[in-house]
C-alpha cells in the first residue's frame, strides 16, 4: 500500500504570494491532518479535514486555510505569505482521525 | 490540558552503548503517548505507543519505552545505537488515543551516534 505522499517536496517562494501545498492520503484513509514544523516553534497542529469538513484547528491566523475532496486528498494554502512561514509541511492522514498518524515526507517551504 | 517534555535537546551514544531518550508528560486525562523518529529531510515514523494497555512497550528497531504513571514519564531506550538510529526523536502526547485533534508533540531530542 503507498504511503502518504506529498507535492511539491521544495518550494521558494516570496513574501506576499500564495502557496498551494497537496497531500494524498493513504488509500483507505478519510482522515487527514496538517503540521508545521520550525526550529522555533516545533511541531506544531493546522488543522484536520475529514469526510471533506474541517473537524479540528490549531491555533493558526487565517491566512492558513485548507480543504478536502471526495477521494480524500487535501490542499493546504496560505494566502499572504510572510518570512515566517518558512517550515517544513507534514501532512499525515489516519483511518478516522483516531488512532495512528501516518506521516508523509513533508514540503519543504522557503520564503524570501 | 497536556504538555510533553523532552529532557534532552541532543544525547550522543557511542555505537553498541544504550540509548536513553527522556520524556515526562502532563495530561488532565488518561493518556495515550507515542515515540515518533524523523530522519532527515523525511516525515515521521512511529516508533512505539501506548494506550493503556501493557507499561512496558516495545516498538520497532529494537527500541521499547516504560509508562510510568507515578513518575509521569515514558523514557525511551534501546539496548545497542545503531548508525541508522541517528535522527530527531519526538514524544508525542494525545487526549484521544492519537487522534489528530489531541496530539501534543515535545521540542524533540536530537540522537548522534559517535562511531
Amino acid at each position: 500500500k503507498a504511503g502518504v505522499t506529498q507535492t511539491p517536496r521544495y518550494l521558494i517562494k516570496t513574501r506576499g504570494q500564495q502557496v498551494t501545498l497537496s497531500c494524498s492520503p493513504i488509500s483507505g484513509h478519510r482522515s487527514v491532518s496538517w503540521y508545521q514544523q520550525t526550529p522555533g516553534q516545533g511541531l506544531q497542529f493546522l488543522f484536520e479535514y475529514f469526510s471533506e469538513t474541517q473537524r479540528n484547528k490549531g491555533n493558526f491566523p487565517g491566512q492558513f486555510s485548507g480543504r478536502q475532496f471526495s477521494n480524500s486528498r487535501s490542499e493546504m494554502n496560505v494566502s499572504t505569505l510572510e518570512l515566517g512561514d518558512s517550515a517544513l509541511y507534514l501532512c499525515a492522514s489516519s483511518l478516522e482521525g483516531a488512532g495512528e498518524q501516518f506521516f508523509g515526507p513533508g514540503t519543504r517551504l522557503t520564503v524570501l | 490540558a497536556q504538555s510533553v517534555t523532552q529532557l534532552d535537546s541532543h544525547v550522543s551514544v557511542s555505537e553498541g552503548t544504550p540509548v536513553l531518550l527522556r520524556c515526562n508528560y502532563s495530561s488532565s486525562y488518561s493518556p495515550s503517548l507515542f515515540w515518533y523518529v524523523q530522519h532527515p529531510n523525511k516525515g515521521l515514523q512511529l516508533l512505539l505507543k501506548y494506550t493503556s494497555a501493557a507499561t512496558l512497550v516495545k516498538g520497532i528497531n529494537g527500541f521499547e519505552a516504560e509508562f510510568k504513571k507515578s513518575e509521569t514519564s515514558f523514557h525511551l531506550t534501546k539496548p545497542s545505537a545503531h548508525m541508522s538510529d541517528a535522527a530527531e526523536y519526538f514524544c508525542v502526547v494525545s487526549k484521544s488515543g492519537g487522534g489528530a485533534d489531541g496530539l501534543t508533540f515535545g521540542k524533540g531530542t536530537h540522537l548522534i551516534i559517535q562511531p
